[in-house]
Parts: C-alpha cells; sequence; structure tokens
C-alpha cells in the first residue's frame, strides 16, 4: 500500500489559464473520487470514477471543469479558464470495493491551488 | 440529498474525554464515518459505524443512532496530537448519492496543555 499520491503538491496559476492536476490511487482501489476542499470546511464531492467509468459528477461542477480516468488507472483533473473563486485544495481519494476495507476512503495529500 | 451538523470548534486540556456530535439529516445512508485531519494533511480514516451502537478502536470509539439522526466520536486521554479537525461522514442509499461520501463542516479540536 503506497498510498495516493497526488502531483503538483502546490499549483500557483493565473486567472484565465487552464491547470492540470494528477492523482495515482492505490493500486488494487478501483474507485476513484475528486473532492474540492476549502478552509475551514469539509471536503466537497466533485466526481466519482468507478474504474475508467465517470459515473458521478457534482451539479455545483462547472463545465470548466473535466476529468478523466483512461485505463482506470491514475486520473487528472483539469480547470479552464480558472477563476479566483477556484482557489482551494483539490483532493483525491480512493477506495476498495471489497469489505471490509469498501467503506475506507484513503485520501492523498491534495494540490493547493491559488488563482491570482 | 445529505446534509450533516458538527459544532465547529470544541476545546478540552490534555488527558481529558471529549465528544464530538453530529446530526443529520439523510433519505437513506449506508453508515457513518469519521475523519482527522491535521492542518496541511490530508483526511484519515478513523472509524465507521453500519449499525447502531458503539466502535471502540484504542483511545477513539463512535457511536450512532439511526432512530436519533445522531452520532457522535468519543476521545479519551487526549494527547496534544490530536488536536486536529474531524469530520463525520455519511454515504447515502439514494441514486445520485450512493456514490459520494458527503462530510460535514468539522470540528475543531483544540488540546490545551
Amino acid at each position: 500500500d503506497t498510498g495516493v499520491s497526488q502531483n503538483p503538491r502546490h499549483k500557483i496559476t493565473k486567472r484565465g489559464q487552464n491547470v492540470t492536476f494528477r492523482c495515482d490511487p492505490i493500486s488494487e482501489h478501483n474507485r476513484l473520487y475528486w473532492y474540492r476542499q476549502t478552509l475551514g470546511q469539509g471536503p466537497e464531492f466533485l466526481t466519482y470514477f468507478q474504474n475508467e467509468a465517470q459515473l458521478e459528477k457534482s451539479r455545483l461542477l462547472s463545465d470548466r471543469f473535466s476529468a478523466e480516468r483512461p485505463k482506470g488507472s491514475f486520473s487528472t483533473l483539469e480547470i479552464q479558464r480558472t477563476e479566483q473563486g477556484d482557489s482551494a485544495m483539490y483532493l483525491c481519494a480512493s477506495r476498495s470495493a471489497r469489505p471490509p476495507t469498501n467503506e475506507k476512503l484513503f485520501f492523498g495529500s491534495g494540490t493547493q491551488l491559488s488563482v491570482l | 440529498g445529505q446534509s450533516l451538523e458538527q459544532p465547529s470548534e470544541v476545546t478540552a486540556v490534555e488527558g481529558a474525554i471529549v465528544q464530538i456530535n453530529c446530526t443529520y439529516q439523510t433519505s437513506g445512508f449506508y453508515g457513518l464515518s469519521w475523519y482527522q485531519q491535521h492542518d496541511g494533511g490530508a483526511p484519515t480514516f478513523l472509524s465507521y459505524n453500519a449499525l447502531d451502537g458503539l466502535e471502540e478502536t484504542g483511545r477513539f470509539s463512535s457511536f450512532l443512532s439511526r432512530s436519533d439522526s445522531y452520532g457522535y466520536l468519543l476521545l479519551q486521554e487526549l494527547q496534544m496530537k490530536d488536536s486536529a479537525s474531524y469530520f463525520c461522514a455519511v454515504r447515502g442509499i439514494s441514486s445520485g448519492s450512493a456514490r459520494q461520501l458527503t462530510f460535514g463542516s468539522g470540528t475543531q479540536l483544540t488540546v490545551l496543555p
């Protein structure tokens, strides 16, 4: 278990630029999540993959956000035309489908995005 | 949808016992989870209650009462390293919510010497 890996750890960008984040989940986990977290708040769900299929997407997610998980392994989250309101910590998490740990989410350390 | 409420802050002294409450509104859920997050760190799983009652894991215990839409996390023998944010979370059973874990806004626990 090497854990969930995210990169970069920090990203500073100018308003209007595109950014892409990468997540490498725990290898045997077929379920992958992206969350967004701002200071003093709990993680807010963005999207969910089961293997390579994106099965759930938050209604709060604008069309500037897109996520992929080719081949059901790593995932990328892209934000186009960034806005200052996009500044947040972007967290990736994965979980197994097999009991008894199937209700346990393993989080990466996140990518802190700052939009100037 | 789901909504969860927690106190925003709790303060206690080292060695004490503290209880962090979580009340929720949901049309149905698989169970109640608790996560710990230190400043600048990733949320880490603490406990999960699928059934009513108490689950104990070392110094931490978690409780669920479905009939009261209520749960709590109990931390005993508090240590300075327990200072962190604690989140309760549920995974709903209705379509559109079964695949996501919905988190409360978190309780910031401060442990004083």
